[in-house]
């Protein structure tokens, strides 16, 4: 299979603990995305990488998160002292710059984290 | 604020009937606009994509049409089947800045 996979599927963890969460893009893929997704909400844009380069986190991502793409290819999202409220399916994307408007990115399965 | 309204929230049909999808959106300017769906439990899955100067597309059985001066988009489901259970996604950008909406929950009944 040479979609995007993540890993692990579910996560079950107690509050206060530490998680962290694996993206595999589709290899050459330079773009790598980090969305949280809530029941019946869309995707929340989190932070994205162009190669090893984290270049845009949003203000959801707070000093708790932090992701990594050290050498370009997949990357970690670390949630330290999880909350309740972090309760969520954690999605990875992945896509290829084009001088075209249509970059599209294709998403993995997702993590689902069940904080208790 | 850049929203992406989705309407309705969710729809049960009979299998083999059509339905539409609406989505009303106030991102501008933006890039294209994208139809995700989304199975339980899963990734979402792109459909179809419109840039700016496109009114409709159509991948099999879907057919999405835009109309960027009143800033909405409709995605067309010809004869459903039960697979298109899902949640149907409309997501709007601006380069590598997606705005997505909360989805319409589709339920196709047998």
């Amino acid at each position: 299979d040479t979609g995007v996979s993540q890993d692990p599927r579910h996560k079950i963890t107690k509050r206060g603990q530490n998680v962290t969460f694996r993206c595999d893009p589709i290899s050459e893929h330079n773009r790598l995305y980090w969305y949280r997704q809530t029941l019946g909400q869309g995707p929340e844009f989190l932070t994205y990488f162009q190669n090893e380069a984290q270049l845009e986190k949003s203000r959801l991502l707070s000093d708790r998160f932090s992701a990594e793409r050290p050498k370009g290819s997949f990357s970690t999202l670390e949630i330290q002292r999880t909350e309740q409220g972090d309760s969520a399916m954690y999605l990875c994307a992945s896509s290829l710059t084009s001088l075209a408007a249509q970059e599209t990115q294709y998403f993995g399965p997702g993590t689902r984290l069940l904080v208790l | 604020k850049n929203q992406v309204e989705q309407s309705p929230q969710s729809l049960i049909i009979l299998e083999g009937k059509n339905c539409t999808l609406q989505c009303n959106y106030t991102v501008s300017p933006f890039s294209n606009l994208r139809w995700y769906k989304q199975d339980t439990g899963r990734g979402p899955v792109s459909l179809t994509i419109m840039t700016f100067s496109e009114n409709t597309k159509s991948n099999g059985r879907y057919t999405a049409t835009l109309d960027a001066d009143t800033k909405q988009s409709s995605l067309h489901i010809t004869a459903s089947q039960l697979s298109d259970s899902a949640s149907y996604i409309c997501v709007v950008s601006l380069y590598s800045t997606l705005t997505f909406g909360k989805g319409t929950m589709l339920l196709v009944s047998p």
